[in-house]
């Protein structure tokens, strides 16, 4: 139990499909990440959120739609996805704010996302 | 733009052998980390290195940190089997936003 739960764990879907992944962090941190791990390219970072503002979006096409809803809940909504978008889907959290007062960052199982 | 290199990419040492992990990065940084990752499974956290000179050691494992050279060594001693794993280095900028470089792929072979 890492304190980061990612779900689903597993996930094929079609390219027409419409998908959700789910982040849920109970270390009360304030800043939450989406991060893509490819076979083939170093992990990249997708998006950033702090106190559930969206701080940073890293160029990521817009089949890819996050929302966080609160400090403790991330989402990654998929939709009209590409072959090439299969890849371990990884979140993260951190406390966030002010980067004087705290480090560390916390990541989730991830979730092995395959588009056929 | 804030990047991180690796070297070597892929490792493969005999158990009992030293070997070091390099990490060099691109531009000033507050703090270095280096993390663990077993096939199929997340990331493991297991250096935070916050100021220059800093030193941190967990069993066979010592990481060490030099900021004005941007460099940043995993150090291997004897390793076991167990070691066998990816390892990574990433720089955090401004406290928000981690930076990762390749990944080694250490492999310990009996």
């Amino acid at each position: 139990e890492t304190g980061v739960t990612q779900t689903p764990r597993h996930l094929v879907m079609g390219m027409t499909n419409k998908k959700s992944l789910k982040c849920e962090q109970h270390l009360g941190h304030n800043a939450m990440y989406w991060y893509k791990q490819s076979a083939k390219k170093p992990l990249e970072l997708m998006f950033v959120y702090n106190f559930k503002e969206q701080t940073e979006n890293n160029s990521v096409p817009s089949r890819f739609s996050p929302e966080c809803p609160n400090s403790s809940h991330l989402f990654l909504h998929l939709h009209t996805l590409q072959p090439e978008d299969s890849a371990l889907y990884l979140c993260a959290s951190s406390q966030g704010g002010d980067f004087r007062q705290g480090y560390g960052y916390t990541f989730g199982s991830g979730t092995r996302l395959t588009v056929v | 733009e804030l990047k991180v290199e690796q070297n070597p990419l892929f490792l493969s040492m005999q158990e009992g052998k030293n070997y070091t992990i390099y990490c060099n990065y691109s531009t000033t940084s507050d703090r270095l980390y280096w993390y663990r990752q077993d096939p199929g499974k997340s990331l493991e956290s297991l250096f935070v290195l916050l100021s220059n000179g800093a030193v941190k050691q967990e069993g066979r494992l010592m990481a060490s940190l030099d900021t004005k050279a941007r460099l940043s060594t995993l150090h291997i001693t004897a390793a076991v089997h167990d070691l066998s794993a990816t390892y990574f280095c990433a720089v955090d900028r401004y406290g928000n936003k981690l930076v990762f470089g390749a990944g080694t792929i250490l492999r310990v072979k009996s």
